[in-house]
């Protein structure tokens, strides 16, 4: 079956321009999550998706990030007013919350690189 | 504050030994550990879970074992192949309620033929 999908793979921007990346979950997962990872460091934890619940944003590094979930499915994660900072690859994973494994699928990310 | 160290950022070895790789942490307790690999380009792949209550998972070459009073969580590849060359990522998991992992950085593991 299809697995988690990102668009798009690449994503070049100037400093200042906003951007939008996609998530599309493996069907029937109620559970979302955004990390970022940069060159040489680990995931980062941006945000979790869970149901209808209230998003837990606490890994958001600023307010120039936000972040929907349209029908419990597809998820776009926004960037306002891009910084070379935010230069990473941005990952998203899937999972079935209330299996008790917690074991996440994840796409295979966006690079964004702002110039 | 939690911290997550994975041993080495790189760890070469020959084709045929066995690989292992070493995640530790402080300042932690949790209730169960991931493994995963990721390949340049991709995002990581679920390999193993192993909870706080179990000393050792195996899964066809794959062994992960779990030491709770060590902090220390070892990953094992037997008879490694150079196909096994990757970047391994361990993860630490709250337990019940709580959904986040956090991360290790990684061992970048390189089986020379």
């Amino acid at each position: 079956g299809a697995g988690v999908s990102q668009s798009p793979s690449n994503k070049v921007t100037e400093k200042g321009k906003d951007v939008e990346l996609r998530c599309d979950p493996i069907s029937g997962h109620t559970a979302l999550y955004w990390y970022r990872q940069s060159l040489g460091q680990g995931l980062e934890f941006l945000i979790y998706f869970q149901g209808n619940s209230a998003p837990d944003k606490s890994g958001l590094p600023s307010d120039r990030f936000s972040a929907e979930r349209t029908g419990g499915s597809v998820s776009t994660l926004t960037i306002q007013r891009t910084q070379q900072e935010d230069s990473a690859v941005y990952l998203c994973a899937s999972t079935v919350w209330g299996t008790g494994a917690y074991e996440q699928y994840f796409g295979p990310g966006t690079r964004l690189t702002v110039t | 504050s939690q911290k997550i160290e994975q041993n080495s950022e790189a760890l070469n070895i020959q084709e045929g030994k066995t690989a292992t790789l070493t995640c530790n942490y402080t300042n932690y307790s949790p209730a169960y550990l991931q493994w995963y690999r990721q390949d340049p380009g991709r995002g990581p792949v679920f390999l193993l879970l192993i909870r706080e209550n179990e000393k050792e998972k195996r899964k066809e070459r794959l062994k992960v074992t779990f030491d709770t009073t060590l902090k220390q969580s070892l990953f094992h590849i037997t008879a490694s192949q150079p196909a096994d060359s990757a970047t391994y990522l361990c993860a630490l998991g709250s337990g019940a309620g709580s959904y986040q992992l956090t991360f290790g950085k990684g061992t970048k593991l390189s089986v020379i033929p």
